[in-house]
């Protein structure tokens, strides 16, 4: 079974709409990335969380994760086509023994003008 | 300053092939790690290496090897190639060995490799 899970898979929204996508993780995480990656690109860093409770922000994304750490969103304000692509949030579960990161499928994000 | 280069971007190989994929770090950057990503799915980890040993080993066959230059770039090799292993290839480098050092693995484009 997969254990890391994001939601939805798929996402439509009108440009100028707020969206949330989700990641949930069947262990504790010690650290939660997510990245954007263009069709057939490499992954963009977005943003860290390695805090229960943590929230960060860069320009309109916000980013959360939950008090017991295993679940975070990303949030989208006002959305703009040049967010459309494909959202991956990656799990740290080695608690510092090493680098590996567990990704989820992605969540594919289209932004109609 | 570059980015993660990888070479070649895109390869092309037959069955039973071997290959061999490249990857430079960003300047200062110790660790390289290694992801396979098939269409539609999420990287997956294959291979972690800092200060030229290995840290981490995913869920690959013996087929894969790697390996971590003095100058801290990295090869990832593929034999016996089979149809399953067409995928886009991400290298990927942090300052530090462990997720604990609060800095984030950035990703390279990627060699797109293709087994006909």
């Amino acid at each position: 079974s997969q254990e890391l899970e994001q939601s939805p898979q798929s996402l439509i929204v009108q440009e100028g709409k707020n969206l949330t996508i989700n990641c949930t993780s069947s262990k504790t995480l010690y650290g939660l990335y997510w990245y954007k990656q263009k069709y057939g690109e490499g992954l963009i860093f977005l943003m860290m969380l390695q805090k229960g409770g943590e929230e960060k922000s860069h320009e309109k994304i916000t980013a959360k994760l939950d008090e017991k750490k295993q679940q975070s969103s990303l949030h989208i304000t006002a959305s703009q086509p040049s967010h459309a692509g494909i959202y991956l949030c990656g799990a740290d579960w080695s608690g510092g023994s090493n680098y590996k990161l567990t990704f989820g499928k992605g969540t594919l994000l289209t932004v109609n003008p | 300053d570059a980015g993660v280069t990888q070479s070649p971007t895109h390869l092309i190989k037959t069955r039973g092939q071997h290959v061999t994929l490249r990857c430079s770090p960003i300047s200062g950057h110790k660790s390289v790690s290694w992801y396979q990503q098939v269409l539609g799915q999420g990287p997956q980890f294959i291979f972690q290496y800092y200060e030229k040993e290995e840290r981490g080993r995913g869920n690959f066959p013996d087929r894969f090897s790697a390996r971590q230059f003095p100058n801290y770039s990295s090869e990832l090799n593929v034999n016996a190639l089979l149809l399953g292993d067409s995928a886009l290839y991400l290298c990927a480098s942090s300052l530090h060995g462990t997720a604990y050092s609060n800095q984030p693995q950035h990703f390279g484009d990627g060699t797109r490799l293709s087994i006909l």
